[in-house]
């Protein structure tokens, strides 16, 4: 699978857009993007995936760039209950491996 | 409600012991995992299984063990042989092995002393 490079901190103001990046330059063909979060002491949830358009559901959207190479996760108006590790993953669809989860980035929501 | 269950949610075990954690599933999931994850740190695979009586070491499976005997459990033994065991282990389960939808349990906090 791809590795991925995403920025160990951010702060956002509650109410603001969070806009986290994620640079996945080896991604092939069929990898997909994963984001997951965890909030502290928790287990991850998932947040979204795709593979090359852009999506969006009720939680984030996932814009991911024409090449493919990097994606950016937008929580549209965070809240303080968003402030969690947030994990950018890239896996095969049929790797019939597991995710392989890095250090994420920790967003902290701010009033 | 359909869950994935961790028992119990705090394990405190005297060094050289065997432990086992629990990890049961009612969402009639195929594929299992455990990880453990250590302060500021990432998740760490320690075994998967997609199917019931197949399972497959993950980065970090020395001193662990694993059965997956029934689809709904994937117990978890820390053997003696781990040589830093205290730590939070999460357990998921997901539809199938591609990476979408995992569940979390709400993860055991082991402490060895």
């Amino acid at each position: 699978d791809a590795k991925t490079t995403q920025p160990p901190s951010m702060d956002c103001a509650e109410g603001r857009a969070a806009n986290l990046p994620c640079n996945h330059s080896t991604i092939s063909g069929n990898e997909y993007v994963y984001w997951y979060r965890q909030i502290h002491s928790q287990g991850p949830q998932y947040i979204i995936h795709g593979l090359k358009n852009n999506e969006t559901n009720e939680m984030a959207s996932l814009i991911i760039t024409e090449d493919r190479k990097s994606s950016t996760l937008i929580l549209p108006h965070a809240t303080l209950r968003d402030t969690a590790v947030y994990y950018c993953i890239v896996s095969y669809s049929n790797s019939g491996y597991a995710l392989n989860f890095g250090k994420g980035t920790s967003l902290l929501v701010t009033p | 409600d359909g869950g994935i269950t961790q028992s119990p949610k705090y394990l405190f075990r005297k060094e050289g012991q065997n432990v086992t954690l629990s990890c049961e599933q009612n969402l009639n999931h195929d594929a299992m995992y455990w990880y453990r994850q250590d302060p500021g740190q990432g998740l760490r695979l320690i075994y998967y299984s997609q199917i019931v009586n197949d399972f497959q070491k993950g980065d970090i499976a020395e001193g662990y063990s694993v059965s997956r005997e029934k689809k709904e459990s994937f117990p978890l033994t820390v053997t003696s042989a781990q040589k830093n065991p205290t730590a939070f282990y999460l357990c998921a389960s997901s539809i199938d092995p591609t990476g979408y939808g995992y569940t979390f349990g709400s993860g055991t906090r082991l402490t060895v002393v």
